[in-house]
């Protein structure tokens, strides 16, 4: 099955912004590949955030936005905040079966 | 409220079975794809598999592929994941996961398989 890369670890100052990506080894990844992103604090269950490349859920925070970007997908955070601390998981589907990446680890410092 | 309730965990020797179960409410679970992702201890997440809306298509984890069955009842509103010939590497928190845009998760049952 397909690898989904993702950044071990990324840090950002609160306020500030920061991108997670989410590459493929199958090449780039499109819309066709019905992007998901996903956040699990520590000790919680994970919760969807955003959708199909660039939908969000009710429950998303507005900071949250997803995008396509340099043959990725992408996931933005404007004005982190503390509680954005989390671990951040990229889902792609290929016809079928989905492959989530190893994940990001973003430290709000 | 939606609400996704996983059962039938538990610690078991090598090689032997397991049926998890999910129970749903809260939304129209017949029209939606469900999927199985699990969590080892400390590790990501990692997706085990998903049935169709009608049970009539499924994909799964080539690692589990052979071992496991995915199933559901939709006049139950409920998910299945039968889990056969299991193996240490199977140990993870296991969790139900659907509904519109794949957007709720039940808490999980967790699966430890050890002799």
């Amino acid at each position: 099955q397909a690898v989904v890369t993702q950044e071990p670890s990324l840090t950002v100052s609160p306020g500030g912004t920061v991108t997670l990506t989410c590459g493929s080894n199958t090449g780039a990844v499109t819309s066709g590949h019905y992007p998901y992103w996903f956040q699990q604090k520590s000790g919680q269950v994970p919760r969807t955030l955003i959708y199909e490349t660039s939908n969000i859920h009710s429950w998303t925070p507005a900071r949250f936005s997803g995008s396509l970007l340099g043959g990725k997908a992408a996931l933005t955070l404007s004005g982190a905040q503390p509680e954005d601390e989390a671990d951040y998981y990229c889902l792609l589907h290929y016809s079928g079966p989905w492959v989530f990446g190893g994940g990001t680890k973003l430290t709000v410092l | 409220e939606v609400e996704l309730v996983e059962s039938g965990g538990g610690l078991v020797q090598p090689g032997v079975s397991l049926r998890l179960s999910c129970a749903v409410s809260g939304f129209t679970f017949s029209n939606y794809w469900m999927n199985w992702i699990r969590q080892a201890p400390g590790k990501g997440l990692e997706w085990v598999a998903n049935v169709k809306e009608d049970g009539s298509v499924k994909y799964y984890l080539d690692s589990v592929k052979g071992r496991f069955t995915a199933s559901r009842d939709n006049a139950k509103n409920s998910l299945y994941l039968q889990m056969n010939s299991l193996r240490a590497e199977d140990t993870a928190v296991y969790f139900c996961v659907g509904g519109p845009k794949a957007g709720h998760w039940g808490r999980g049952t967790l699966v430890t398989v050890s002799s």
